[in-house]
């Protein structure tokens, strides 16, 4: 099946600083990815969808200045967090869907554990 | 809003028995539903998809039900083992294309 990787697997960063996490899909171009947040014990929340070369459209709720989110290409989507603050604490899982992949199924990463201190 | 949630948080069987986790969707336009596994730590784990205009799917050892009338989506688990024990979701999509909307889990712990 497709394969999704993020990286880092997990991050622990210091309050004002910004973090850089990535998104690939592996073995197929994906012409959307998605991310989504997941605080503990709670579901997947979507934050924002990605398509290839076009700016994200975020969920409600969501700063986009906050999360700047860049698809440059159909293998690799980075969410940045800036200036990130202790409740920006959480895990962070990405999706992608397209190409060979087909439209309707997504693919999940597994997820970056973000720690702000 | 529209959501898809689940009817119970958690549900402790023990190995060998049947599971049955419940959700409820909201959005009588969803047209592609999906049962996900999640081990804590991980990303979602597809266990099993079913289209709008099926009612019924059977993976090994899992099926999932899909009732239109009532908007109700169910996911059982034959002969239940540890390995099983997760926190599962259902999820919903409208369209191709557009995200899956998660539901807010059921946390499933068997025991031997």
């Amino acid at each position: 099946g497709a394969v999704v990787s993020q990286h880092p697997s997990w991050v622990i960063c210091k309050s004002g600083t910004s973090v850089k996490i990535e998104c690939r899909s592996l073995d197929f171009q994906a012409t959307t990815m998605f991310w989504y947040r997941q605080f503990p014990k709670q579901s997947l929340m979507l934050m924002a969808t990605s398509n290839e070369g076009s700016k994200a459209t975020y969920e409600q709720g969501v700063e986009k200045d906050k999360f700047l989110i860049n698809h440059a290409s159909l293998t690799l989507s980075t969410l940045t967090v800036t200036s990130a603050h202790p409740e920006d604490s959480s895990f962070y899982i990405c999706s992608a869907s397209g190409g060979l992949a087909g439209n309707n199924e997504q693919f999940f990463g597994p997820g970056t554990r973000l720690t702000v201190l | 809003g529209e959501s898809v949630g689940l009817h119970l948080p958690t549900l402790s069987v023990q190995e060998g028995d049947n599971s049955i986790i419940n959700c409820a969707y909201s959005n009588s336009a969803s047209d592609y539903f999906i049962w996900y596994k999640q081990e804590s730590g991980k990303g979602p784990q597809f266990i099993i998809d079913i289209r709008s205009n099926m009612d019924k799917r059977q993976g090994q050892r899992v099926t999932v039900l899909l009732n239109k009338t009532v908007k109700h989506l169910s996911l059982q688990i034959a002969a239940t083992q540890p390995g099983d024990s997760a926190v599962y979701f259902c999820a919903e999509k409208k369209q191709a294309g557009t995200a899956l909307i998660f539901g807010k889990g059921t946390t499933l712990s068997v025991s031997s």
